[in-house]
C-alpha cells in the first residue's frame, strides 16, 4: 500500500516535444505529491509539487495533473529541451504521519535534438 | 542562501567498519531526513528528525542510527558495514510538515 508506481522506465522525446511521466499510488492517506529531477552524481532537485485539493498545477514548462479518484498523477514537460535530459522521480507523502517521502522507481528522460 | 550540504562527498570503507555521514540543513529548516539511493532506484527513507527528535524510521536494520544536533545539523551512523550498504546517502531538509524537502548532493559510500 506504500508503493508509488511510475512509468515509463525510460522515455525519448524530440526537442520541442511534450514529455509525459505517469505515477499511481494506493495509499489514500497520501496528501502531498512532489516531482524531483536528478542529474547523474547529484541529489534530487524539487521541481514542482501538488496537493489533492487541486487537479492541476503549472510552473513554467512543468505541469502536474492530478486525478484523485483514479489515484494517479502525471508530470508534463512542455517544449522539452536537451537540458531536461535527467531522471525524474515522482513521490508521495502522508504529511499527517510525518514527512516521509515514498518515491517511484524513476524515469530516465532523453531529449534528442 | 546555501543549500543542504553533506560531507564527505565520497567514502570507501571495508566490510565490518563503521561510517558517519554528516548533513547541514538549509538555514531556517528544522527537519532533516535521510534517504538511501541504490543505483538505478528511487531514494528509500531511513530517518526523519524534527527539533532533535526522531519523527520517523524506515525499514532499515538497527545498524543504522542518526541524531540531530541543537543547530539542526545531523549525523547518520552505520555500523558493521555490508556490501549492500553501498549507495548514495541523501540528506533532505525542510521547515517541517507540510513542506517541500530539499536534498543535498549526497555522500557516495562504497563498501568493499
Amino acid at each position: 500500500q506504500q508503493q508509488v508506481k511510475q512509468s515509463p522506465q525510460s522515455l525519448i522525446v524530440q526537442k520541442g516535444g511534450i514529455s509525459i511521466i505517469n505515477c499511481a499510488y494506493e495509499n489514500t492517506a497520501f496528501d502531498y505529491f512532489p516531482w524531483y529531477q536528478q542529474f547523474p552524481g547529484k541529489g534530487p532537485a524539487l521541481l514542482i509539487a501538488i496537493r489533492p485539493d487541486v487537479s492541476e498545477k503549472k510552473e513554467g514548462r512543468f505541469t502536474i495533473s492530478f486525478n484523485k479518484s483514479a489515484k494517479q498523477f502525471s508530470l508534463h514537460i512542455m517544449d522539452s529541451q536537451p537540458g531536461d535530459s535527467a531522471t525524474y522521480f515522482c513521490a508521495a507523502s502522508d504529511t499527517g504521519g510525518g514527512n516521509k517521502l515514498t518515491f517511484g522507481t524513476g524515469t530516465q528522460l532523453k531529449v534528442e535534438l | 542562501d546555501a543549500g543542504v550540504t553533506q560531507s564527505p562527498t565520497h567514502l570507501i570503507k571495508t566490510r565490518g567498519q563503521h561510517v558517519t555521514l554528516r548533513c547541514s540543513p538549509i538555514s531556517g529548516h528544522k527537519s532533516v531526513s535521510w534517504y538511501q539511493q541504490v543505483l538505478g532506484q528511487g531514494p528509500q527513507f531511513i530517518f526523519q528528525y524534527y527539533e532533535k527528535e526522531e519523527r520517523g524510521r524506515g525499514n532499515f536494520p538497527d545498524r543504522f542510527s542518526a541524531r540531530q544536533f541543537p543547530n539542526y545539523s545531523s549525523e547518520l551512523n552505520v555500523n558493521a558495514l555490508l556490501l549492500g550498504d553501498s549507495a548514495l546517502y541523501l540528506c533532505a531538509s525542510s521547515r517541517g510538515r507540510p513542506d517541500g524537502q530539499y536534498f543535498g548532493p549526497g555522500t557516495r559510500l562504497t563498501v568493499t
